[in-house]
């Protein structure tokens, strides 16, 4: 399994915002897909889950109401949307899955998609 | 549940033992913690779920132990390659999973 994330973005505070996270491989709709973000020089946090198979999500309490995260079953693609992005939003965001039929713990990767949010 | 990882940073010679420490506000259920290393301008690599049990390709010089709400990431001898930031994880709480702060193993 590999998890291809959309490249780089900047964009100005208040605006929409919608990065990609990419699965290979047939188990999309049967792996949990996790999305956690990195603020620059700081540590990994938690954003929220999903499961394609049923689109059950769950968001950290922290990021509850600031996003959203999404799928397109149709071509394996996990996302994350911010409907007005804020300066505090800047950072890396991964997306990671856990093995098949697994929960909570993190054994792939994407390469991770810097948001840059700046006036 | 909140983890504090410590100490914040490990200075070390290659060859020697590494002890990280992860502890938890409160009791990780059934002991559901990882570890992860990162190094920089990557992402995180699993090490070790489950407490003890290690990931696809680690090698055993990485072990974890621990309960309740200490747990302890031991690498028995640095290599070169060993020098990171660590991370652990509990999800235990299926809808609050959650990260330490990382402890950063730097040579001396």
């Amino acid at each position: 399994v590999q998890l291809v994330q959309s490249g780089p973005e900047l964009r100005k505070p208040g605006d929409s915002l919608k990065i990609s996270c990419q699965h290979s491989g047939d188990a999309f709709t049967k792996s949990w897909i996790a999305w956690v973000r990195q603020m620059p020089g700081k540590g990994l946090e938690w954003v929220g889950i999903i499961y394609p198979g049923d689109s059950d999500t769950r968001y950290s309490p922290s990021f509850r109401g600031q996003v959203t995260i999404s799928v397109d079953k149709s071509i394996s693609t996990a996302y994350l949307h911010w409907n007005s992005l804020q300066a505090s939003d800047t950072g890396i965001y991964f997306c990671a899955a856990p093995p098949r039929d697994y929960y909570g713990y993190f054994a792939t990767w994407g390469q991770g998609t810097l948001v840059t949010v700046s006036s | 549940i909140a983890l504090t990882q410590s100490p914040g940073t490990l200075s070390l010679f290659p060859g020697e033992r590494a002890t990280l420490s992860c502890r938890a506000s409160q009791s990780v259920t059934s002991s559901l913690l990882a570890w992860y290393q990162q190094k920089p301008g990557q992402a995180p690599r699993l090490l070790i779920y489950a407490t003890s049990r290690r990931a696809t390709g680690i090698p055993d010089r990485f072990s974890g132990s621990g309960s309740g709400t200490d747990f302890t990431l031991t690498i028995s001898r640095l290599e070169p390659e060993d020098f990171a930031l660590y991370y652990c994880q509990q999800y235990g709480s299926p809808l609050a999973l959650t990260f330490g702060g990382g402890t950063k193993v730097e040579i001396k």
